[in-house]
């Protein structure tokens, strides 16, 4: 099956710094990921919606100069959280798109998320 | 009110026991059904998905949607102590690409 990993799988920075997060699709091309945010015993948030060559869309309320989107090749997004603060800590989940097989529809395959803790 | 609405639980069974998870939602539009997994601190992962209304079976689960009242179901049968995690239900519209709208998610303990 499709395969989604993320980079790091956790992290600890302090106030003021930025940090980046990888999102990789590794046997498969995706055209579109996305970026959610899950805060303890919630449920996911959708963020925004990365597409290959192009500019993210963000969801309503979320700080687009705040949570940097690229997405630069057909196997990598990258979410970088700039000036983090500690109420940016919480679990970053990454999610690719891809075409469930004689389903005619598609679906999203998570990697496994990457905790981040501002102090 | 929230388009999908999920029990968060905890649900706890016994191992063996049957389990029950359900969903409903308001938006009359959703096509696709879906349910993921999700172990803690771990990203969800694909459980089941069903186009349109009916049943479909896949070893011990079995997912079942009823669109006339907006209602979907997982079933677990012959529970065991790995199935303990939180179980998301996510649907969408059909036509072109909609994003998925999550349920809260059921925490699901099953004890030995």
């Amino acid at each position: 099956g499709a395969v989604v990993s993320q980079h790091p799988s956790w992290v600890i920075c302090k106030s003021g710094t930025s940090v980046k997060i990888e999102c990789r699709s590794l046997d498969f091309q995706a055209t579109t990921m996305f970026w959610y945010r899950q805060f303890p015993k919630q449920s996911l948030m959708l963020m925004a919606t990365s597409n290959e060559g192009s500019k993210a869309t963000y969801e309503q309320g979320v700080e687009k100069d705040k949570f940097l989107i690229n997405h630069a090749s057909l196997t990598l997004s990258t979410l970088t959280v700039t000036s983090a603060h500690p109420e940016d800590s919480s679990f970053y989940i990454c999610s690719a798109r891809v075409q469930l097989a004689g389903a005619g529809t598609d679906t999203q395959y998570f990697g496994p998320g990457t905790r981040l803790t501002v102090l | 009110q929230k388009e999908v609405e999920q029990d968060p639980g905890p649900l706890s069974v016994p191992e063996g026991a049957i389990v029950s998870l359900n969903c409903t939602y308001s938006n009359s539009a959703f096509q696709y059904f879906m349910w993921y997994r999700q172990y803690s601190r771990k990203g969800p992962e694909l459980l089941m998905y069903t186009y349109s209304s009916g049943n479909k079976e896949d070893g011990r689960f079995t997912a079942q949607v009823d669109k006339s009242s907006k209602y979907i179901s997982l079933f677990i049968r012959d529970s065991q102590p790995s199935d303990s995690a939180t179980y998301l239900c996510a649907m969408r519209r059909d036509g072109g690409y909609n994003k998925l709208i999550f349920g809260a998610g059921t925490r699901l303990a099953v004890h030995p």
